[in-house]
């Protein structure tokens, strides 16, 4: 069973920090993998996806990497700002044959909160 | 507008009484979902369905049902709502080629 662990649970920062949230997942068979961000009392923001043949993908001051063989994800926020404090949250997709499930596996997300 | 929309947002009902969560897309995405999030649980995958009259378990379908007569809607259904089901509720929708999920404002249902 695929599990997926976020590092850290919590993470406070002041404004113009350049940080890094980890997500690590145990199946490396996977499709891809998605992040997300979610504000408070509201539903999920698709941030970026990666899929299984590829390293990294970027939009704006997010950048987030794939290590498949390690089992491993980053998201990278650059110059961090009060704006950005939300809950992260990664989503694995499990593949097999070049095909996808459809079903994604979730961390428990990090809470970030970037103070002014 | 385009998205993917749930109703209601804000659902109070009582142990035993059945309701029924609506999610309506736009985009014509074969794939639909169901999850529900609670502390401690994070997100948690009820059903899904892969097309119209196509629906499978997740990972926590008891108490559930589910149907998709037409592609852009998805209701859920708890038969007979107990405590343990108060929660929020997302319902998603994915697109192909890259399989990316979208998600919606979610329901939060409590069950008195």
């Amino acid at each position: 069973k695929q599990e997926v662990t976020q590092i850290p649970a919590a993470l406070s920062v002041p404004e113009g920090e350049n940080l890094v949230l980890n997500c690590s997942f145990t199946d490396s068979a996977i499709y891809n993998l998605q992040w997300f961000r979610q504000d408070p009392g509201k539903g999920l923001t698709s941030l970026l996806l990666i899929q299984s043949s590829q390293r990294e993908q970027t939009s704006g001051r997010l950048n987030a990497s794939l290590d498949k063989s390690s089992g491993r994800s980053t998201l990278y926020i650059a110059a961090s700002q009060p704006g950005d404090s939300a809950t992260y949250l990664c989503a694995v997709r499990l593949g097999a044959g070049g095909t996808s499930y459809g079903k994604l596996t979730f961390g428990q997300g990090t809470i970030l909160t970037v103070h002014p | 507008d385009a998205g993917i929309t749930q109703s209601p947002r804000y659902k109070i009902t009582e142990t035993g009484r059945q309701v029924t969560l609506m999610c309506h897309q736009t985009w014509s995405h074969s794939y639909m979902f169901w999850y529900r999030q609670d502390l401690g649980h994070g997100l948690r995958l009820i059903y899904y369905s892969a097309a119209a009259d196509i629906t499978d378990k997740g990972e926590v379908p008891d108490g559930y049902v589910v149907s998709r007569s037409k592609t852009e809607n998805f209701p859920l259904t708890l038969e007979s709502a107990t405590r343990s089901q108060t929660s929020v509720y997302f319902c998603a929708s994915e697109g192909r080629p890259n399989n990316e999920q979208f998600f919606g404002p979610g329901t939060r249902l409590t069950v008195l």
